[in-house]
């Protein structure tokens, strides 16, 4: 059983279009990180969100850490091509190991011009 | 520029002959980790390190050995390759629970 369950899975839109993109668990998270990846390379960390109901915002994208630390949110504004890439949420539980980290199977989007 | 540099990028081995990839980061970093990264399976934590001589398992950790003799170091030893373990593997640092920053990878293929 995946703990960190992300949807959708896939998801290709046209630029200009809004999106948003879902990481849910029924565990309790310390922190959790947003990634981008692109083919051939590692993930890139975007934002890392610590307190409930946290909200950051990195230019069009907008990152939400649920109120009960269960679950986040990445708002895609106006698409655009090169957005395209693999999302990944990663998280580390409430009470382990500050190395140990458990990642999301990942949203594809596709933006098209 | 602040990196987590892996080597090789790219490696095709013979099932049973031991190989080291290499792991190094330049950013003094405490957290350090490997993961392997399969279609369909995700990216899975293998070993982490929380600091020099101190490591402990991850999720997939059967088939794989680290050590962590300095800071900047954490090879990932493969004592006898099997098939099931061609992945792309990436190497990780961290300061914090606050996030990672990733290496390039290593295609591994184990025939």
């Amino acid at each position: 059983t995946q703990l960190l369950e992300q949807s959708p899975q896939f998801l290709s839109i046209q630029e200009g279009e809004n999106l948003t993109v879902y990481c849910n668990s029924s565990s309790v998270f310390s922190s959790l990180q947003w990634y981008r990846q692109e083919p051939g390379e590692g993930p890139v960390l975007l934002v890392t969100v610590v307190t409930g109901g946290e909200v950051k915002k990195l230019k069009r994208l907008t990152f939400q850490f649920g109120d009960a630390r269960k679950d986040s949110s990445l708002h895609i504004t106006a698409a655009q091509p090169g957005d395209t890439g693999l999302y990944l949420c990663a998280g580390l539980l409430y009470n382990t190991n500050a190395g140990k980290s458990t990642f999301g199977d990942g949203t594809t989007l596709t933006v098209k011009p | 520029e602040a990196q987590v540099t892996q080597n090789p990028r790219y490696l095709i081995t013979v099932t049973g002959k031991k190989l080291t990839v290499t792991c190094s980061q330049n950013m003094n970093h405490e957290y350090m980790s490997w993961y392997r990264q399969d279609p369909g399976l995700g990216l899975r934590q293998i070993y982490y390190s929380m600091n020099v001589e101190v490591t402990d398992k991850g999720d997939v950790p059967e088939g794989y050995k680290v050590s962590r003799k300095e800071k900047r170091n954490f090879p990932l030893i493969l004592e006898s390759p099997s098939p099931n373990q061609t992945s792309l593997y990436f190497c990780a640092s961290s300061s914090s629970r606050y996030g990672y920053t990733f290496g390039s990878g290593t295609r591994l293929t184990v025939v």
